[in-house]
């Protein structure tokens, strides 16, 4: 079945460092990829999307771009800021599979940024 | 905001006692999904609906029923809750030519004693 894979965190930053929280998936149709941003106490939130291969997702300075030859889709930012603090979730849609919009869910990434 | 709300935003309830979460959507979205989130495993879908009366279970569906009797309305029952049922329930509705992006209402927090 499809499935996705994050990194490990939790992942502690100096305000204004580079972020890359890696993420890696193995579906079997051709999925789209996503990453969702929770903030403290709240709901998940789309942060950016792609749905084919070489496509790039951009959002409030992140970035991921769909790899399908590595099948990966690595969130980055050039320069975390104290409010980028959050758990991000990276996910797949196999739409044009048999699960019609169903989402699998990466386990979580905890960030923290220091001012 | 893809007009998503959820009911009560906190429950408390003792083992055994039935539960019902409600989803509230107000933009006509076919197809709205529930899903549970625990520490370590991300978030995993108890059950889905694609239309009024039209529902099928996700990963995670023993234990909890749904019922959709209007389009925006998605109920999630717990017959008879456990402590394992302790969890924040999420409420989604997808949008996209093929139904692929999903954006979440605000969650459910539930504690089951």
């Amino acid at each position: 079945g499809d499935s996705v894979t994050q990194m490990e965190g939790p992942v502690t930053l100096s305000e204004e460092a580079f972020l890359t929280i890696n993420c890696t998936y193995t579906a079997t149709g051709y999925p789209s990829l996503f990453w969702y941003v929770q903030y403290p106490g709240e709901g998940l939130q789309l942060l950016l999307k792609a749905t084919k291969a070489d496509d790039k997702g951009s959002n409030k300075g992140f970035e991921a771009t769909y790899r399908k030859e590595t099948t990966s889709f690595h969130l980055e930012k050039g320069s975390v800021q104290v409010s980028d603090s959050a758990v991000y979730f990276c996910a797949l849609s196999d739409a044009g599979g048999t699960s019609y919009g169903k989402l699998t869910f990466g386990q979580g990434t905890i960030l923290t940024v220091h001012p | 905001d893809a007009g998503i709300t959820q009911s009560p935003r906190h429950k408390v309830t003792e083992t055994g006692t039935p539960v019902t979460l409600r989803c509230h959507q107000t933009e006509n979205h076919r197809y709205m999904y529930w899903y549970r989130q625990d520490p370590g495993h991300g978030l995993r879908l108890i059950h889905y609906s694609y239309g009024v009366k039209d529902t099928d279970k996700g990963e995670v569906s023993d234990g909890y029923s749904v019922s959709r009797s209007k389009t925006e309305d998605f109920l999630l029952t717990l017959e008879s809750a456990t402590s394992s049922q302790t969890s924040v329930y999420f409420c989604a509705i997808s949008q996209g030519a093929s139904q692929e992006t999903q954006y979440f209402g605000p969650g459910t927090r539930l504690l089951v004693l």
